[in-house]
């Protein structure tokens, strides 16, 4: 069956360290998303792609970064981890080509820096 | 801009008693709205949606939601909440032909036996 995964499922990592999030989709999906998840918040936009080699900044990308260099993976990279980074992420994904798909969502991962 | 608003943060029920979750929007054109649920520890699971059409929409699990316009509302309901329901509730809106999602802030229900 076709599913998204999220890897690690748990990171604690120190301020100031490159940390970069795995996000990998067999559904063939053109469309992949970056969320992230703070209490008080919902889910916000951080990063999406429509395709290969193409990236968008969301709602809240500063201090993100995203490659697109397949159609199954969106790594999240976070350069410099900050304190105000932990949270909970999830990637999702979606078909694409007009009208409105389905997004499908990732387990998330919980980061904690500290 | 668009957004959601889910004016309740936390909701307590009892085991078979009915529920309304409500959810406000604001979009310049027809939304196209969600309703996601997230069990503790997991990722998001659509229960419904609605594009268009007839205002009341059936999704899974036994919930419903109705789009009113005027009000621009979208708020899910269940007639009898069962103890597995206990989750966080997340409305969504997206924007024709871009597929991202604006999501509210969320609504924790929680149920008592």
């Amino acid at each position: 069956d076709a599913e998204i995964t999220q890897s690690p499922r748990h990171k604690i990592t120190e301020t100031g360290r490159q940390v970069t999030l795995a996000c990998h989709q067999t559904w063939n999906h053109n469309n992949m998303f970056w969320y992230r998840q703070d209490l008080g918040h919902g889910l916000r936009l951080i990063h999406y792609s429509y395709g290969v080699h193409d990236t968008n900044k969301g709602e809240v990308s500063d201090g993100y970064s995203v490659s697109r260099s397949n159609t199954e993976d969106l790594p999240l990279t976070l350069e410099s981890a900050a304190s105000s980074q932990t949270s909970v992420y999830f990637c999702a994904s979606s078909g694409g080509g007009g009208s409105y798909n389905e997004q499908f969502f990732g387990p998330g991962t919980r980061l904690t820096v500290l | 801009a668009q957004s959601v608003t889910q004016p309740d943060i936390h909701i307590t029920v009892s085991e078979g008693a009915s529920l309304e979750l409500r959810c406000n929007y604001s979009y310049g054109a027809t939304p196209y709205l969600f309703w996601y649920v997230q069990s503790p520890g997991q990722g998001l699971q659509l229960l419904l949606k609605y594009f268009s059409g007839d205002t009341l929409v059936q999704g899974i699990k036994g919930f419903e939601a109705e789009f009113k316009r005027s009000q621009s509302s979208f708020n899910l309901r269940k007639p009898s909440v069962h103890w597995s329901d206990a989750a966080e509730y997340f409305c969504a809106v997206a924007s024709y032909n871009t597929d991202k999602l604006i999501f509210g802030t969320g609504t924790r229900l929680q149920v008592f036996p």
